[in-house]
């Protein structure tokens, strides 16, 4: 039972350069998120999909895009990387067929690094 | 003010005791309460949630909430060194999709 699955998990990008970061998830939760986690400064949300077909910003999703391809994936686009885009990205999932406010499984986390 | 905080800490206790984590927040429609944990290098990973006012236990862990005073704590009992991480807080605000995370409290279990 794998959870919640990113792709890659390191990555070093320079800058200008383009990248999709993946994750899929097999317990069959509505809701997908993205992540990023600086030093001293927590989890920051930078997109969510509450459902397979939507999707929305966080506090800090200039920069990047987004697609749920299906219910199990959602990925994160940067189409043009920046410096101050290095950083941890964790993807997570939470089951909110009945009430929105679950708790949220996370993934291992992508380790991205802008040159 | 920041919507969700912690102190950064660390918090140093000597095995077997109690280690008290605070988390302190700013939307008083908050509605949900949840307390991650993250060693260093991996993912967060739930501890608890609470959605009322009061206590709750689970094992050597208890989370209290006090919405009057927008104060959520956990508790760890017995605390070990294996219970040395990062614990994060996290408020779901009214009870929408958007959880915002505090910056977490290092916690250090002195064998």
């Amino acid at each position: 039972n794998a959870g919640v699955t990113q792709t890659p998990k390191f990555q070093v990008l320079k800058t200008g350069q383009s990248m999709t970061l993946q994750c899929a998830q097999d317990m069959n939760h509505n809701s997908m998120y993205w992540y990023r986690q600086d030093p001293g400064m927590g989890l920051r949300l930078i997109y969510y999909s509450a459902s397979e077909g939507t999707t929305d910003k966080g506090e800090v999703p200039n920069g990047y895009n987004v697609s749920r391809l299906n219910k199990r994936e959602f990925s994160l686009r940067l189409e043009s990387a920046a410096p101050s885009q290095t950083s941890v990205y964790f993807c997570a999932s939470s089951d909110t067929a009945v009430i929105s406010n679950q708790p949220q499984h996370f993934g291992d986390g992508t380790r991205l690094s802008i040159l | 003010q920041k919507e969700v905080e912690q102190n950064s800490g660390p918090l140093s206790v000597p095995e077997g005791a109690i280690a008290s984590l605070n988390c302190t927040y700013s939307d008083r429609g908050s509605q949900s309460f949840f307390w991650y944990r993250q060693y260093s290098g991996k993912s967060p990973e739930l501890i608890m949630f609470i959605y009322s006012n009061g206590d709750k236990e689970d094992g050597r862990f208890t989370a209290q909430l006090n919405k009057a005073s927008q104060y959520v704590s956990l508790l760890i009992r017995d605390s070990q060194p294996s219970d040395s991480a990062t614990y994060l807080c996290a408020v779901n605000k009214g009870g929408g999709f958007k959880t915002i995370f505090g910056a977490g409290t290092r916690l250090f279990v002195k064998a």
